[in-house]
């Protein structure tokens, strides 16, 4: 079946730091990955997402790239804000039809510190 | 912006006792999702509704929940008889469910439902 992994949390980072959450996925096809946070008592909002390989998702500063060959999806920031806190969740939908389910990955929650 | 509503914000209600999670979905979308999301833990696929019937259930979904959709806007969950481990953020979804491309699913803000 199709998973998503992701690195553990929390990962408490100093603003202006640079991130990268891991993420790896197990898919058969060509599945659209995604990015979601979720900011402390709010829902589910998405970040970026990207539809085939080698293409960049990008939005806030945030970006991820599809990598096939090392089925990842890892995301990245240059420079971490405190307003970045939340949760993030790497999502995959499978390829052959863009109305199926989501699934996602354990999250991971990002702390910045001023 | 269209956007996904759901309603209440939060729920608290009683074990062995029915409630119902409302949402509205994005008007001119076709496709209906309900998701939760444990404490702390990963958000869980529920089921999918297309054409006013399931297209597709988890393991989770068993016979206590059922969904509807009503009218013309509002897609329900309903949790017959619930139980502590019910308690958790409920998430509706949406998508337009057109044939190309692909299709981001819109979520709504969630039902914290707290069974006690």
């Amino acid at each position: 079946g199709n998973s998503v992994t992701q690195m553990e949390g929390p990962v408490t980072l100093s603003e202006e730091a640079f991130l990268t959450i891991n993420c790896t996925y197990t898919a058969t096809g060509y599945p659209s990955l995604f990015w979601y946070v979720q900011y402390p008592g709010e829902g589910l909002q998405l970040l970026l997402k990207a539809t085939k390989a080698d293409d960049k998702g990008s939005n806030k500063g945030f970006e991820a790239t599809y990598r096939k060959e090392t089925t990842s999806f890892h995301l990245e920031k240059g420079s971490v804000q405190v307003s970045d806190s939340a949760v993030y969740f790497c999502a995959l939908v499978p390829g052959g039809g863009g109305y199926q389910k989501v699934t996602f990955g354990t999250g991971t929650k990002l702390q910045v510190i001023p | 912006e269209p956007e996904v509503t759901q309603t209440p914000s939060h729920q608290v209600t009683q074990m062995g006792q029915e409630v119902i999670l409302r949402c509205v979905p994005i008007s001119n979308h076709l496709y209906f999702y309900w998701y939760r999301q444990i404490l702390g833990q990963k958000v869980e696929f529920l089921v999918s509704f297309y054409n006013n019937e399931i297209s597709e259930k988890s393991e989770i979904f068993d016979d206590q929940f059922s969904v509807e959709r009503p009218d013309g806007s509002n897609f329900t969950l309903k949790i017959r008889s619930t139980k502590l481990e019910d308690s958790a953020m409920y998430f509706c979804a949406s998508i337009k469910g057109e044939l190309a491309g692909i299709n981001e699913q819109f979520f709504g803000p969630g039902t914290r439902l707290t069974v006690l």
